[in-house]
């Protein structure tokens, strides 16, 4: 069974902070890495899909990097908005043919205004 | 809106009913996907379409679900004889299946939240 952990579990933030959160998984599975932003009662969104060590994505003020041989990759946030309030997820694609991600439990991040 | 659709949203039943999902994938994705979230926990794999074919269930899926994707399209999750046990947020997602097939993004609808009383 693989183990995709995140940390923290959840976090409340003032708006205009910048934070950032950790996914581990274990490196002798990986074939990618995707993180996803899940708002409540709305489909869980795709940030980013990471294959390579040391691999760097940002989409405005959202980045991610990646360490495949230590096993982790964090998200950050910079300048945090009220709107970023949502359950970030992590998920590993471990190879095999069936393509499955195999989800961490995410971080409730809320950001106060 | 051309993404990935599923109804109902939310669906409340008694405990020994049976209930159907439907999942309507992004236009011309091959792959189709279904995932379970219950409470505190992340999505988890359930069942793995390529076109109709159904590749893999999970061990999850008990004798009680059954997964279908008629011609490659739509696709429906029925849970027979409801437990309590079954009460979670149901995920459809789809992808293309271009090269590279480990690092494309799985669309996901907004989920079908059932609560089994």
């Amino acid at each position: 069974i693989l183990n995709v952990e995140q940390s923290p579990q959840s976090l409340h933030v003032q708006e205009g902070d910048s934070t950032n959160f950790t996914c581990s998984f274990p490196s002798s599975n990986f074939y990618a890495l995707h993180w996803y932003r899940w708002e409540t009662a709305k489909s869980p969104e795709a940030l980013f899909v990471m294959t390579l060590n040391g691999d760097e994505k940002k989409k405005g003020r959202i980045s991610a990097t990646l360490n495949t041989k230590e096993g982790y990759s964090y998200l950050y946030i910079k300048g945090s908005q009220p709107e970023d309030s949502a359950t970030y997820l992590c998920a590993l694609n471990s190879g095999g043919s069936n393509y499955k991600l195999t989800f961490g439990k995410g971080t409730l991040l809320t950001v106060n205004p | 809106d051309t993404g990935v659709s599923q109804n109902p949203r939310h669906k409340i039943t008694k405990r020994g009913q049976n209930v159907t999902f439907r999942c309507d994938p992004i236009s011309e994705h091959n792959r189709l996907y279904w995932y379970r979230q219950t409470l505190g926990q992340g999505p988890e794999f359930l069942t793995y379409f390529q076109n109709e074919a159904q590749l893999e269930k999970s061990r999850l899926l008990s004798d009680r679900f059954s997964a279908e994707r008629p011609k490659g399209s739509f696709s429906t999750l029925e849970i027979q004889r409801t437990e309590q046990g079954d009460s979670a947020m149901y995920l459809c997602a789809s992808s293309p299946s271009p090269l590279g097939e480990y690092q494309e993004t799985q669309y996901f609808g907004p989920g079908t939240r059932l609560l089994v009383l």
